[in-house]
């Protein structure tokens, strides 16, 4: 069952603007992840960011958690057209005993964004 | 660096037929998975598995088996391909390790249509 559920779905924005993804979810988490998708190719690694963590910023990327909400964000600073691709965020739930490194992703927000 | 490959990038099967989907992972991981990917779906996990010969249904098993006869290598397979079964088929891979800490690698997707 897809548990992340992200907003907006569909995102424009003009080259050097900041780019925000939310993305919410249900269950207790150990951590969430954010994914990166460029057009009919395979998800890439953007960040993680544990669930007793708050912030988290990697170049041009801050992701915010806030575990009593069950929400995230994403925000992409002075943008580029290369950022344009689709972005998930994943789940993993927190459970006795372990998860085999299962991820549950949400459907996704796609950004454009225009040179 | 990184690597996870799939046999083929698209691939375009008749009704009823048998085919199989390959995955190889050079980075030694244990935990491999399948997802399909369809619009406004996001992704969904097919199968994964946590060792050799170990397998375990995910959210969507239905009409799909899986092979995990080495470690490297993770086997989607199709009994009798059906055009329901037509979508983005994406596998991944993570090591094994405290819940909540793997990140994923994919690989770059296999495109498969069935008529």
């Amino acid at each position: 069952s897809q548990q992340g559920e992200e907003d907006p779905q569909a995102l424009s924005i003009q080259e050097g603007e900041n780019a925000t993804m939310n993305c919410s979810y249900k269950t207790s988490i150990n951590n969430l992840q954010w994914y990166r998708q460029n057009s009919g190719r395979g998800l890439v690694h953007l960040i993680l960011i544990r669930s007793n963590e708050r912030e988290k910023h990697s170049g041009r990327l801050r992701v915010t958690l806030d575990t009593s909400k069950k929400s995230s964000s994403l925000l992409i600073t002075a943008s580029r057209a290369a950022d344009t691709a689709s972005y998930f965020c994943a789940t993993d739930a927190r459970a006795g005993g372990t998860s085999y490194g299962k991820l549950t992703f949400g459907q996704g927000t796609i950004l454009t964004v225009h040179p | 660096d990184v690597k996870v490959t799939q046999s083929s990038r698209y691939l375009v099967k008749r009704t009823g037929e048998k085919v199989f989907l390959e995955c190889v992972q050079d980075m030694d991981h244990e935990n491999m998975f399948w997802y399909r990917q369809d619009p406004g779906l996001g992704l969904r996990l097919i199968y994964f598995s946590y060792d050799v010969k170990m397998k375990e249904k995910g959210d969507i098993p239905e009409g799909y088996s899986v092979s995990r006869e080495k470690k490297e290598r993770f086997s989607l397979i199709l009994e009798s391909a059906s055009t329901n079964q037509t979508s983005m088929y994406l596998c991944a891979s993570s090591l094994w390790g405290l819940a909540g800490k793997q990140t994923q690698y994919f690989g770059p997707g296999t495109r498969l249509l069935v008529l």
